[in-house]
């Protein structure tokens, strides 16, 4: 089956750089989401990691390390706006063919001046 | 505005009815995507949809039947369901996806559901 972790909740300062973790068992690994979802709204796509390595967006990187089931979401320069939740979601290769995607349950963030 | 559409953006329906969600995307893009938000529980990918091709069912039980007749709408017909599939119905759309790579998903406004 499929395992994906993550915090509940997280508190930062604005202005600060935080750091959110997410770690997974699965087999047939394919990629890893990161997601954005404000309350009452729907989620944004951050990003997609399918191999090793840190991929930098703006303010918020992505990092993947396959061999160990972990992934990280880092927010730099925190802003009062990116007080959401962050779900982080694995796609992984069904062994009939074809894919599915598990969700965590996310990490609320709060940013607080 | 993202480009993505829903409606109804409400429902309210009993066990015994018959209904259907629509999604429409005016992006150009060539997949969609059903999602299940309920309260207190992760997000769930339903169905995924690549050039009107089912390539993704998340083992969602078949009174869920989606339908996609061309890459700019989406349905969701729902058939005697229960009142725990009450949630929040979400579609989104992005350009086609590859085994390793994925393009970024706008969503709609989702439809609220509510079984009685």
């Amino acid at each position: 089956g499929q395992n994906i972790d993550q915090p509940t909740e997280m508190t930062a300062t604005e202005g600060a750089i935080v750091q959110i973790n997410c770690t997974y068992q699965t087999s047939g690994f394919n990629g890893l989401f990161w997601y954005q979802q404000h309350a009452g709204e729907a989620p944004t796509f951050l990003s997609y990691n399918v191999l090793d390595g840190l991929e930098e967006k703006g303010r918020f990187s992505s990092f993947l390390s396959r061999s160990k089931g972990y992934s990280y979401l880092l927010l730099k320069e925190l802003q009062m706006k990116d007080s959401a939740s962050y779900l982080c979601a694995v796609r992984a290769r069904r062994n009939t063919g074809g894919f599915k995607t598990i969700f965590g349950a996310g990490t609320r963030l709060f940013v607080k001046a | 505005e993202t480009g993505v559409t829903q409606t109804p953006r409400h429902l309210v329906m009993g066990m015994t009815n018959k209904k259907s969600l629509k999604c429409e995307q005016h992006l150009g893009h060539n997949a969609m995507y059903w999602y299940k938000q309920s309260a207190k529980k992760p997000l769930e990918l339903m169905f995924v949809y690549n050039f009107k091709e089912q390539t993704e069912n998340n083992s969602v039980p078949s009174r869920f039947s989606p339908e996609c007749p061309n890459s700019s709408h989406l349905f969701l017909h729902l058939h005697t369901l229960q009142p725990e599939d009450s949630a929040l119905y979400l579609c989104a759309s992005s350009q086609a996806s590859g085994r390793d790579s994925y393009n970024e998903q706008f969503f709609g406004p989702g439809t609220r559901l509510t079984v009685l």
